[in-house]
C-alpha cells in the first residue's frame, strides 16, 4: 500500500465513450501526476499539478483531460479515445513538484479502447 | 531531448546468479532512482543516488551513480525468485521544473 489509491483498476471502453479515471493520495502531498505506461515505450508523463495547478503539460491531446479539484484528488476524464490509448495510466504523487522528491505511484488503471 | 537508455531490456537468470543492469544518458541528472515494478502494481521506489559517484546498498541489491550523474547501474547478488520485475530508472532534471525521465526499463526473470 503506497498511500495513493486509483480507480478503476481496470476498465473497458468504446471509441464513442466518457469515463474519468480517480487518484486519491494520503500522504499530505502537494504534487500529482497522470503518467501512460505503454509497452515497450518508457514511462510517459502526462500531466503535473502543484497545489492544485497545472504545471506540465506535455503535449498530450485533447482527448485526455486532467482535473485537480483539491491536493488530494486528481481526475483525468476520457472521451473519443483511440484504441492506441490503450495502456496502463498510472497516478503518483510527491511532496512538491521538484525533480528529485520521491514520487509514490497507484496501482494504476489498466485501459482497454475497443 | 533528454533519453534514458537501459540495458538490458530483457534479462532470464537462474536463482543465485548475480546480474548488472545499466542505466545510461548523454543528459546530466540532479539525482536518479530506481523503481521495481510488479505485474499489476505500479512502481515502488527501491533508492535515489544524489551525489556523483554515489553507491548504495539495498541488501543484496548495490546502486551506483556515475562520477558526470549521466548513468547509474543497479548490481544484484545472488538473485532470488521475489527479485522478478520490470526494473525502471529515472532522471531527474537539474533545470528545477517538474519532470522526471524514466528508462526504457529491465524485464528481469528469476527462474527457481
Amino acid at each position: 500500500e503506497t498511500g495513493v489509491t486509483q480507480t478503476p483498476r481496470h476498465l473497458v471502453m468504446g471509441m464513442t465513450n466518457k469515463k474519468s479515471l480517480k487518484c486519491e493520495q494520503h500522504l499530505g502531498h502537494n504534487a500529482m501526476y497522470w503518467y501512460k505506461q505503454s509497452a515497450k515505450k518508457p514511462l510517459e508523463l502526462m500531466f503535473v499539478y502543484s497545489l492544485e495547478e497545472r504545471v506540465e503539460n506535455n503535449s498530450v491531446p485533447s482527448r485526455f483531460s486532467p482535473e485537480c479539484p483539491n491536493s488530494s484528488h486528481l481526475f483525468l476524464h476520457l472521451h473519443t479515445l483511440q484504441p492506441e490509448d490503450s495502456a496502463l495510466y498510472l497516478c503518483a504523487s510527491s511532496q512538491d513538484g521538484r525533480g528529485g522528491n520521491i514520487q509514490y505511484f497507484g496501482a494504476g488503471t489498466r485501459l482497454s479502447v475497443l | 531531448t533528454q533519453l534514458l537508455e537501459q540495458s538490458p531490456q530483457f534479462l532470464s537468470i537462474q536463482e543465485g546468479e548475480n546480474l548488472t543492469v545499466y542505466c545510461n544518458s548523454s543528459s546530466v541528472f540532479s539525482s536518479l532512482q530506481w523503481y521495481r515494478q510488479e505485474p499489476g502494481e505500479g512502481p515502488v521506489l527501491l533508492v535515489t543516488v544524489v551525489t556523483g559517484g554515489e553507491v548504495k546498498k539495498l541488501k543484496r541489491l548495490t546502486f551506483q551513480f556515475g562520477d558526470a550523474r549521466k548513468d547509474s547501474s543497479l548490481h544484484i547478488t545472488a538473485a532470488q525468485t521475489g527479485d522478478t520485475g520490470l526494473y525502471l530508472c529515472a532522471g531527474a532534471t537539474t533545470s528545477g521544473t517538474y519532470k522526471y525521465i524514466f528508462g526504457t526499463g529491465t524485464r528481469l526473470k528469476v527462474l527457481a
